[in-house]
């Protein structure tokens, strides 16, 4: 079993959609959390962190499933912009970097 | 300010030749980290500074790759000889101390390898 898991993708979604990705984690001792965004033949960059309060912004909102080892990115009104991978990260007490591979989001107009 | 710097950012060699890449982490970060990462997967780390010292290299292949950071401040990544299979992107990536455990990382633009 992989450590951090993704939905395989692509999704394919029409723009002004809401799209959902779930993520799910094999370490329960886990810190902290992320989704990455990465455009295609560019690096990851940072979309935003997850609290277990949950978070916004704008249209994305992540939250985080403790007691499940979950989590989850919700994008609102998409965009063809936001057309890219989605990475789900999970930093462990060793402050390493734990990455899913990813799922590909593609927006058509 | 400037970001994580990676040269060279394309690099196409022959099986069995030697290649180098070089990092230049965020002006603070002490911490560094060479990841590589294959076509539909996501980032695999291959080692990690805290400063000079490799506190993890576990992942990485000891017999052809070696890296350093001699300074504390930029990096080295050598593959020697390359295999068909190391082509994939190499990404750098730096972070600031450990304080803030929710800080993300800051990664480089990577350099592409193809073995041929």
């Amino acid at each position: 079993r992989k450590e951090v898991e993704q939905d395989p993708g692509p999704f394919n979604v029409p723009e002004g959609a809401t799209v959902a990705f779930n993520c799910t984690y094999s370490n329960s001792a886990s810190q902290s959390f992320f989704w990455y965004r990465q455009d295609c033949r560019k690096e990851p960059k940072l979309l935003m962190s997850v609290y277990s309060s949950g978070n916004e912004d704008g249209r994305f909102t992540a939250q985080l499933n403790r007691a499940s080892q979950y989590i989850s990115l919700l994008i609102r009104d998409s965009k063809l912009s936001d057309s890219a991978t989605y990475l789900c990260v999970v930093k462990d007490s060793n402050y390493q970097l734990i990455w899913g591979a990813g799922t590909k989001l593609i927006i058509k107009p | 300010e400037a970001g994580v710097v990676q040269s060279p950012r394309y690099k196409i060699i022959e099986k069995k030749q030697p290649v180098a890449f070089w990092c230049n982490p965020i002006s603070g970060h002490n911490t560094l980290y060479w990841y590589r990462q294959n076509l539909g997967q996501g980032p695999e780390l291959l080692i990690r500074y805290e400063n000079e010292e490799a506190v993890d290299d576990s992942q990485l292949p000891k017999d052809r790759f070696s890296a350093e950071r001699l300074k504390g401040v930029d990096s080295t990544l050598k593959i020697q000889p390359a295999e068909l299979g190391d082509s994939a992107v190499y990404l750098c990536a730096s972070s600031p101390p450990r304080g803030d455990p929710n800080y993300g990382y800051t990664f480089g633009s990577g350099t592409r390898l193809t073995v041929v």
